[in-house]
């Protein structure tokens, strides 16, 4: 399977609720990162977070990652509306120029 | 403050019809370039990348193809397109800076071939 797997794959929440999205990969990183896409609309990074580094906070997303599980996931708190997008993790093994992303999670937030 | 262009936003093709997708990056030198193709409710896969004039490195292979001919300037091209080629195009740029390759995309364009 993919390099940067995201689980699950469709989210639904109320408006004011946490949201959570996982992504699993299978080879050592450097480091790893999230991004958002709206519908239609090229993806735009949030957040990255280093190999050597367990959690990250930037406003109301929270990053954290155990490579020894090969696992990350993002945290939305307290979620808008404007929140619902698709949301992508991507790694850098650092050998080359390239990432890699997963197939994304749809983030649905109702009203 | 670096921008980044693509275009056209929407293009409809009939098959066998040549392609043209241009992207160009102002704001920044020497950037890594990066083509994407995304299905319909699906993931990015990595078309071409490069990482300077005339470099291009291939992901899949495929009936389309890529050019670099000015720093700051990625084409991809077709010759003859299929129905397998529509999608969303995403072009995308990364700095060198201290081997951080975090990516900026474009608006992308979306392609349908009939």
């Amino acid at each position: 399977s993919q390099q940067g797997e995201e689980d699950p794959q469709a989210l639904s929440i109320q408006e004011g609720e946490n949201a959570t999205m996982n992504c699993s990969y299978k080879t050592s990183i450097n480091n790893l990162q999230w991004y958002r896409q709206n519908s239609g609309r090229g993806l735009v990074h949030l957040i990255l977070i280093r190999s050597n580094e367990r959690e990250k906070h930037s406003g109301r997303l929270r990053v954290t990652l155990d490579t020894s599980k090969k696992s990350s996931s993002l945290l939305i708190t307290a979620s808008r509306a404007a929140d619902t997008a698709s949301y992508f993790c991507a790694t850098d093994k650092g050998a080359n120029s390239k990432l890699t992303f997963g197939k994304g999670i749809t983030l649905s937030v109702r009203p | 403050s670096q921008t980044i262009h693509q275009w056209p936003a929407t293009l409809v093709q009939p098959v066998g019809s040549p392609l043209s997708l241009e992207c160009t990056v102002e704001g920044t030198s020497n950037p890594n370039l990066y083509w994407y193709r995304q299905a319909a409710g699906r993931g990015l896969q990595l078309l071409f990348y490069s990482v300077g004039i005339g470099q291009i490195s291939s992901e899949v292979p495929q009936n389309l193809s890529a050019s670099r001919p000015q720093d700051r300037q990625f084409i991809l091209s077709s010759k003859k397109l299929l129905l397998s080629d529509s999608g969303f195009y995403l072009c995308a740029w990364s700095t060198k800076y201290r081997g951080v390759k975090t990516q900026y995309f474009g608006p992308g364009t979306r392609l349908l071939v009939l």
